[in-house]
């Protein structure tokens, strides 16, 4: 199985300053015949169930604010929120759907400094 | 509306079933492919299972492979779960999720669309 690991656990950072959460796999996500990366990224705020906010590592989903971007390839991923907003504490995921089971990493919590 | 709503989830002893279910609607239910995953307590996500659109491929986590099945009957726009051998530790929250492509050779496993979650609470 495929190991995703989040950096750091928790994170706490200023209104309007940028928030860097990494994301390594332990094996490459990268399938060079579509070249593409199979990382998405998640939010998640309590009570609910996860949002999707990226896919193929770097793609933003519909309606997602373009404050947060993906970018990353192979085993080592980033998710940038550039400039932190109250609603987006939350805690945040990366999972990869390269080959199943698709994993989870283990999530990094992010809140307001 | 585009909306999946999971529900089954209870209170079951050890060594006790219980199944699953999820209801689609707004969406081309048999050109997805269907995944469950689950949330301890206080805990992370974890993936459980998957489905293509067509029911022929199915994909477990090591931790419930022989013990949970998954299904769907696209006539009723329908995925299940169904849970055997429930140990303390499948305690969770169910979410299933909607992925856009179908199968295995249509790579789009990312998961776009979740349900509310149901929860299932194994103990004695």
């Amino acid at each position: 199985d495929i190991v995703m690991t989040q950096s750091p656990d928790s994170l706490a950072v200023s209104l309007g300053e940028r928030a860097t959460i990494n994301c390594k796999s332990s094996q490459t996500l990268f399938y060079s015949p579509n070249n593409k990366n199979y990382l998405a990224w998640f939010q998640q705020k309590p009570g609910h169930p996860p949002k999707l906010l990226i896919y193929w590592a770097s793609t933003r989903e519909s309606g997602v604010p373009d404050r947060f971007s993906g970018s990353g390839s192979g085993t080592d991923f980033t998710l940038t929120i550039s400039s932190l907003q109250a609603e987006d504490v939350a805690v945040y995921y990366c999972h990869h759907y390269y080959s199943a089971p698709h994993t989870f990493g283990q999530g990094t919590r992010l809140e307001i400094k | 509306e585009v909306q999946l709503l999971d529900s089954g989830g209870d209170l079951v002893q050890p060594g006790g079933s219980l199944r699953l279910s999820c209801a689609a609607s707004g969406i081309a239910f048999s050109s997805h492919a269907m995944t469950w995953v689950r949330q301890a307590p206080g805990k992370g996500l974890e993936w459980v299972s998957g489905i293509s659109g067509r029911g022929d491929e199915t994909y477990y986590a090591e931790s419930v492979k022989g013990r949970f099945t998954i299904s769907r009957d696209n006539s009723k726009n329908r995925l299940y779960l169904q849970m055997n051998s429930l140990r303390a530790e499948d305690t969770a929250v169910y979410y299933c999720a909607k992925c856009p492509g179908s199968s295995s050779s249509d790579p789009d496993w990312y998961l776009d669309l979740w349900g509310r979650g149901t929860l299932v609470t194994v103990t004695s």
